[in-house]
C-alpha cells in the first residue's frame, strides 16, 4: 500500500499560533519523509525532511515529529506567520528509483 | 541556474487533440518524473525515468506517453486529450547518487481540456 493520508484538508491559525499537520502511512518500506510547501502558481519546494531512524527534526520554526511504531509523522509550525500561508504536502519515498507518494495536501491560512 | 523548466505555463486543448508538455533540467539529475495535481488529491505520479532510455509507469499513466532520449529532457505526451486530463502538471528531478534526496519541481503547466 503506497498511500499517505494527510489531515486536515484546511487549517486556519492566528499569527503567532502553532500549526500542526498530520500524516499517516502503511508501507514500512518508506525510507524518507519530506514535507513540501507550495505557494499559489508555483511548484512545490522542499521544506524539511526526516528519515525513519530519527524521532524529531527541527529547522527554525519548522519541526517534524516522527512516530515509527504508529506509522505517523507531523509538521509543526511554531509562531506561524502570514507568509507561511501556503499548501503543505507530506510525502514518503520508496524504491531504488526514489518514487515519492504524496498526501492530499493541507491549505494553511495564517491570519494577521 | 535555471533548475527545472516547464513549457508552456498554460494550455487549452480541445478533446481529442494531442500535445507535448516540455520539461528540461540543468542539474544533471538522473531521476525525472511527471505528476498531476488535482484538488484534494495531492500530486499523483504519472511516469518517471531513472536515466536516458529508461522510463516506467507511475500511479496514473493511462493516456500519457513519455520518452527520455537525453539526461536533460523528459517530455510528456498527451495522445488524445480528454476533459479528465484537465489538471496542473508538474515535472520534477532529483539525483540518485550521493546524498541527493531533494526533488526539484518546475513551475507547472495548467492544462484545460474542453
Amino acid at each position: 500500500q503506497q498511500q499517505v493520508k494527510q489531515s486536515p484538508q484546511s487549517l486556519i491559525v492566528q499569527k503567532g499560533g502553532i500549526s500542526i499537520i498530520n500524516c499517516a502511512y502503511e508501507n514500512t518500506a518508506f525510507d524518507y519523509f519530506p514535507w513540501y510547501q507550495q505557494f499559489p502558481g508555483k511548484g512545490p519546494a522542499l521544506l524539511i525532511a526526516i528519515r525513519p531512524d530519527v524521532s524529531e527534526k527541527k529547522e527554525g520554526r519548522f519541526t517534524i515529529s516522527f512516530n515509527k511504531s504508529a506509522k505517523q509523522f507531523s509538521l509543526h509550525i511554531m509562531d506561524s506567520q502570514p507568509g507561511d500561508s501556503a499548501t503543505y504536502f507530506c510525502a514518503a519515498r520508496y524504491g531504488s528509483a526514489r518514487q515519492l507518494t504524496f498526501g492530499s495536501g493541507t491549505q494553511l491560512t495564517v491570519l494577521p | 541556474n535555471a533548475g527545472v523548466t516547464q513549457t508552456p505555463k498554460f494550455q487549452v486543448l480541445k478533446t481529442g487533440q494531442s500535445m507535448t508538455l516540455q520539461c528540461a533540467q540543468d542539474m544533471n539529475h538522473e531521476y525525472m518524473s511527471w505528476y498531476r495535481q488535482d484538488p484534494g488529491m495531492g500530486l499523483r505520479l504519472i511516469h518517471y525515468s531513472v536515466g536516458a532510455g529508461i522510463t516506467d509507469q507511475g500511479e496514473v499513466p493511462n493516456g500519457y506517453n513519455v520518452s527520455r532520449s537525453t539526461t536533460e529532457d523528459f517530455p510528456l505526451r498527451l495522445l488524445s486529450a480528454a476533459p479528465s486530463q484537465t489538471s496542473v502538471y508538474f515535472c520534477a528531478s532529483s539525483s540518485l547518487t550521493g546524498g541527493g534526496t531533494e526533488a526539484f519541481f518546475g513551475q507547472g503547466t495548467r492544462l484545460t481540456v474542453v
